[in-house]
Order: C-alpha cells, then structure tokens, then sequence
C-alpha cells in the first residue's frame, strides 16, 4: 500500500532548527507538499517540492529525493508561533488533484 | 481566510441520526474535496468533486454521500452516525482538477462533528 510515514513529536527549542523529516513508500505522484495545522485550525499550505532538491520559502525550507523516497521541512529560527502539526502529502497521478496525507507530525517550541 | 466556508462549525447530534455539511469553495475554484481528521489523526481524503462531477473516492463509508451543485457549493450527507464518526470534517478546494501548479488546496476551518 502507499504510505507517507513521519515522526509523531518533536520538540525543539525557540530560535533553533528542525527538520521534520517525511519517508514514503509510494510512486507515481507529481510532487511532495507540505501543510501547517494549528490546534483546531484550517491545514495551510507551506510549500512544493515537484523536483529533486531543496525549495526555500523564508524561514521554511523543502526538500525531496525521489531516488530516496524521502522528503523533510526544515524551519529555521524557530518561533513559538510554529508550534502545530506539519503533514506532508502527495498528490497521485491519477487525473484527480487530491492530497494524500502522511501521518502528520507535531512539534513543539520551547523557550 | 482562505475563502473557503463550511457551515456548521459546531455540530453536537445522537447515535442513527443524519447530518448535512455544507462547503461554499473559493470564488472560481471548480473542485472540492472532503477530508475527514479524527482526534490526533490525519487527515484522510473522502472524496472529490470537479464542476459537479466526482472526480475521486477516498476511504468513504457507504452511510457517507456527497455532492456539488451547479453553483459549484458542496454538500457532505452522513447517515446512520456512530460514535467512531465523531470527527473534524474538512472541505477544501482548488481552482483545477488535474495535475497543474502545486496543486495547492485551499481549507476551510472545518465542521466539527460530535456523536454522542
């Protein structure tokens, strides 16, 4: 079957890095995105990977290796305000334009 | 705002009762999808409908219906609920069907559903 596997938590501390990293055993997609969901919120869009290599975005960054089947987000100078859950998701290439959510994973600033 | 609204965002009913969500997408977005989130899960895809024609099938139980209506609103029928449909219902759109852009989908703040 087709899966995006992530971490479930991660904590890091306010003004450092993290990456949240995203392994998928799937194929046939256009390209790997990334979403943020605050507590009880909307998912939003934070970026697109449709090629191999890194996507920057500000303090956001995107990654993917196909040849890998792995992609991860990277979130520079952390704020507290990025506390929430971050899914990747892929989009299949089947004619429809749905996402197919990975696991999701919360993380957590901490001052 | 991402311009998409879903009505209602509270809704509290009893085990075998029926309820209808109702998704308005983004002015000019032809396409809308229905996600279904349980509590600290994903998000899991129901179904997808393109200029009122269902465009893809997720994981949707057979008690669960939709469609959208020529002026492009969506509507997600649940019947027969149980406890285990006590969920966040999301509607989300986009302005294409296929495979262009980031294929960015635009959500509303989701109908929160309570069985009890």
């Amino acid at each position: 079957g087709q899966s995006l596997e992530q971490p479930s938590e991660v904590t890091a501390v306010e003004g450092a890095i993290v990456q949240i990293n995203c392994t998928y055993q799937t194929s046939g997609f256009y390209g790997l995105s990334w979403y943020q969901q605050h507590d009880g919120g909307a998912p939003t869009f934070l970026s697109y990977n449709a090629l191999d290599g890194l996507e920057e975005t500000g303090r956001f960054s995107s990654f993917l290796s196909r040849s890998d089947s792995y992609g991860y987000l990277l979130l520079q100078e952390l704020q507290m305000k990025d506390s929430a859950s971050y899914f990747c998701a892929v989009r299949f290439q089947t004619g429809a334009n749905n996402l197919f959510f990975g696991t999701g994973t919360r993380l957590t600033v901490i001052p | 705002d991402s311009g998409v609204t879903q009505t209602p965002k509270h809704l509290i009913t009893a085990t075998g009762q029926r309820v209808t969500l109702r998704c308005s997408p983004r002015s000019g977005d032809l396409s809308v999808y229905w996600y279904q989130q349980s509590l600290d899960q994903g998000l899991q895809f129901l179904i997808q409908y393109y200029n009122g024609e269902e465009r893809a099938k997720g994981n949707i139980l057979e008690r669960f219906s939709a469609q959208q209506f020529p002026d492009l609103h969506s509507e997600l029928n649940l019947s027969s609920l149980e406890l285990g449909d006590s969920a966040l219902y999301f509607c989300a759109s986009s302005a294409d069907g296929g495979a262009t852009g980031t294929g960015e989908l635009f959500f509303g703040e989701g109908s929160r559903l309570t069985v009890l």
